[in-house]
């Protein structure tokens, strides 16, 4: 079946500027997550949904990052005033409630701020 | 607070050679282990995961780990490597109750012929 997909791939804007990243999980999935990875790091926690709601937002740097996810199935992480530093692959992940430890990821969506 | 430390950023290996990739972790309550791999220009995968029981798992791709409680570690291992293991790997903790993965900063493994 198909996987988590993000787009755009790639997204390239200037310092300053809105962006929003989508996020389409695994059809059946109720928990979705979003990570960040910096170039030569580990993905880093951003935000975990259940459902329509956000349960713990506890990894947004600031308060420019805000994610919805109003009909529970895909998720927009939404970016204002974008920074040169907000630079980094965007990840989604999705997984199932009763089998929450295996997260599925998708193959992510590289921004670039010039 | 949870944190993740994977010791070799790069490791070389030929062919047909074993590898063990290190991991060790710090928390103060009980977590569930995991290692993904990521390919060049893929998405991450499950490669195996530690949830409970047998403190060694064995995963995909002849990958297998070894949950040591004491030394806090789940290091990777795999006997034989092939030229298509080349990727970057990450382990990644969760805590029990909590559904955020902390991962290490990965270590890249090459295979030379």
């Amino acid at each position: 079946g198909a996987g988590v997909s993000q787009t755009p791939s790639n997204k390239v804007t200037e310092k300053g500027k809105y962006v929003e990243l989508r996020c389409d999980p695994i059809s059946g999935h109720t928990a979705l997550y979003w990570y960040r990875q910096s170039l030569g790091q580990g993905p880093e926690f951003l935000i975990y949904f259940q459902g329509t709601g956000a349960a713990d937002d506890s990894g947004l740097p600031n308060d420019r990052f805000f994610a919805v996810r109003p009909e529970g199935s895909v998720s927009t992480l939404k970016i204002q005033r974008t920074e040169r530093g907000d630079s980094a692959v965007y990840l989604c992940a999705s997984s199932l409630v009763r089998n929450a430890d295996t997260q599925y990821f998708g193959p992510g969506t590289r921004l670039t701020v010039l | 607070a949870q944190s993740v430390t994977q010791l070799d950023s790069q490791v070389p290996v030929f062919e047909e050679a074993p590898v063990e990739l290190r991991c060790n972790y710090s928390s103060s309550v009980s977590v569930y282990l995991f290692w993904y791999v990521q390919y060049p220009n893929q998405g991450l995968q499950l490669l195996l995961k530690y949830l409970s029981g047998s403190t060694l798992v064995k995963g995909i791709n002849g990958f297998e780990a070894e949950f040591n409680k004491s030394q806090t570690s789940f290091h990777l291992r795999k006997p034989s490597v092939h030229i298509s293991d080349t990727a970057e790997y990450f382990c990644a903790v969760r805590v029990q109750g909590a559904q955020k993965l902390v991962f290490g900063q990965g270590t890249r493994l090459t295979i030379n012929p």
